[in-house]
């Protein structure tokens, strides 16, 4: 079954120090990833995103991923965490062919402290 | 560009009574979809249309829930009658093209609040 696993609810960073995220999938095809952000009363903005090539990839506001297929991970990082990335962070796989929406894991809640 | 556009923001409804969702997507987007988000989980597909059409509706309630995108533009989203467990975040959110594997572009959703 195509799943997405994050197996942490919640992570506390002191500001400045760096976040990795961890997202594991499941996904029977080649899986198209995809890491989303949610600040509270918002809807989910597009961080970054894979596909194919560079297995790291780049996103918006200094986040980058790297794909391991061998591990089925899609770990989320950032090198120097600040106040204002708080807030609730989603992986989600899938695919490119119509009815293959995208499933997206429980979420990892970041708090940043001073 | 505009964002996807999603009415109202907040709504508070008896359980048994009917409440109806829009959405208005991105312009030329053709694939939208409506997700649930139940408080601390991550959000789940309800429906998925390109342009006018259903294409999965697996997980919709359907004995309660219905959809529709009229003219493949704007879409409504229905429950009733509602239930407790029916409080969440609505989300909808709209996609360019899904066979390149583009992104969703997520409207701010709808909190509903069942009492």
């Amino acid at each position: 079954a195509q799943s997405v696993t994050q197996p942490d609810i919640h992570i506390t960073v002191s500001e400045g120090a760096s976040l990795e995220l961890r997202c594991n999938y499941s996904y029977g095809a080649t899986p198209y990833l995809f890491w989303y952000v949610q600040s509270p009363g918002q809807g989910l903005q597009l961080l970054l995103k894979y596909f194919s090539g560079d297995t790291l990839v780049q996103g918006i506001k200094g986040f980058e991923a790297e794909f391991k297929r061998s591990q089925s991970s899609f770990n989320l990082r950032k090198p120097s965490v600040h106040w204002s990335d708080a807030a609730e962070y989603f992986c989600a796989v899938g695919g490119t062919q119509a009815g293959t929406a995208l499933i997206f894991g429980k979420g990892t809640t970041l708090s940043v402290s001073s | 560009e505009a964002g996807v556009a999603q009415s109202p923001r907040y709504k508070i409804i008896e359980k048994r009574q009917s409440v109806a969702f829009w959405c208005n997507p991105i312009s030329g987007h053709a694939t939208l979809y409506w997700y649930q988000q139940i408080l601390g989980q991550g959000p789940k597909l309800l429906i998925q249309f390109q342009n006018n059409g259903v294409v999965d509706d697996s997980q919709l309630p359907k004995d309660r829930f219905s959809a529709e995108r009229l003219k493949g533009v704007d879409s409504t989203l229905k429950i009733q009658p509602a239930k407790l467990e029916d409080s969440a975040v609505y989300l909808c959110a709209s996609s360019l093209d899904q066979s390149r594997g583009d992104g969703y572009t997520f409207g701010s959703g709808t909190r509903l609040t069942v009492v």
